[in-house]
């Protein structure tokens, strides 16, 4: 059981480059999140997805979108990176929404110059 | 806007030392859950409680919660160098809530 996996683990882009952060869990869970953390600050949600062929915005979702693949996988694109969006990237996973635990993966950290 | 926040942003203590961190929120919630980040890492799960319960243990951690106050806290007894760390508080937003709202967190570091 890998958990949720995140692919890559370190990215730097150029400004106005494009790429798109892969997530998938093994855990049959059917939410599935996007987050950023930027330093010393919280999660902010970018997007979500609470079952298989749904997605809905999060807090921060512009420059941002994603696709849920099946229910395992939930990828996230950024079509032109922005400098701002140089963050960590967060995949998580719950069996469903809120009312349950959430699980993390190892993070991606991007950086855009 | 934050649903939840931590307080103190930072703490340090000696080991040993118990450690206590709050949280407070601004809307109903059907649960509250706290988590770990060692540094560079996701989060970790720590406690679920639901807002019909008052008090949790898992181990050397306690977590209460007061509805009216819209108020938690997550006590660590017998502090660890290990337990050096940053923890975050999330809230869902009561009925049928999809998603959790997460705080900026407390940065604890305990000192051998």
């Amino acid at each position: 059981n890998a958990g949720v996996t995140q692919t890559p683990k370190f990215q730097v882009l150029k400004t106005g480059q494009s790429m798109t952060l892969q997530c998938a869990q093994d855990m049959n869970h059917n939410s599935m999140y996007w987050y950023r953390q930027d330093p010393g600050m919280g999660l902010r949600l970018i997007y979500y997805s609470a079952s298989e062929g749904t997605t809905d915005k999060g807090e921060v979702p512009n420059g941002y979108n994603v696709s849920r693949l099946n229910k395992r996988e939930f990828s996230l694109r950024l079509e032109s990176a922005a400098p701002s969006q140089t963050s960590v990237y967060f995949c998580a996973s719950s069996i469903q929404g809120a009312v349950d635990t959430q699980y993390f993966g190892p993070g991606t950290r991007l950086t855009v110059l | 806007s934050q649903q939840g926040e931590e307080d103190p942003q930072a703490l340090s203590i000696q080991e040993g030392e118990n450690a206590t961190m709050n949280c407070s929120y601004k809307t109903s919630i059907n649960n509250l859950q706290w988590y770990r980040q060692n540094s560079g890492r996701g989060l970790v799960h720590l406690i679920l409680i639901r807002s019909n319960e008052r008090e949790k243990h898992s181990g050397r951690l306690r977590v209460t919660l007061d509805t009216s106050k819209k108020s938690s806290s997550l006590l660590i007894t017998a502090s660890r160098a290990a337990d050096t760390a940053s923890y975050f508080c999330a809230t869902d937003a009561g009925q049928g809530a999809q998603k959790l709202v997460f705080g900026q967190g407390t940065r604890l570091t305990i000192n051998p």
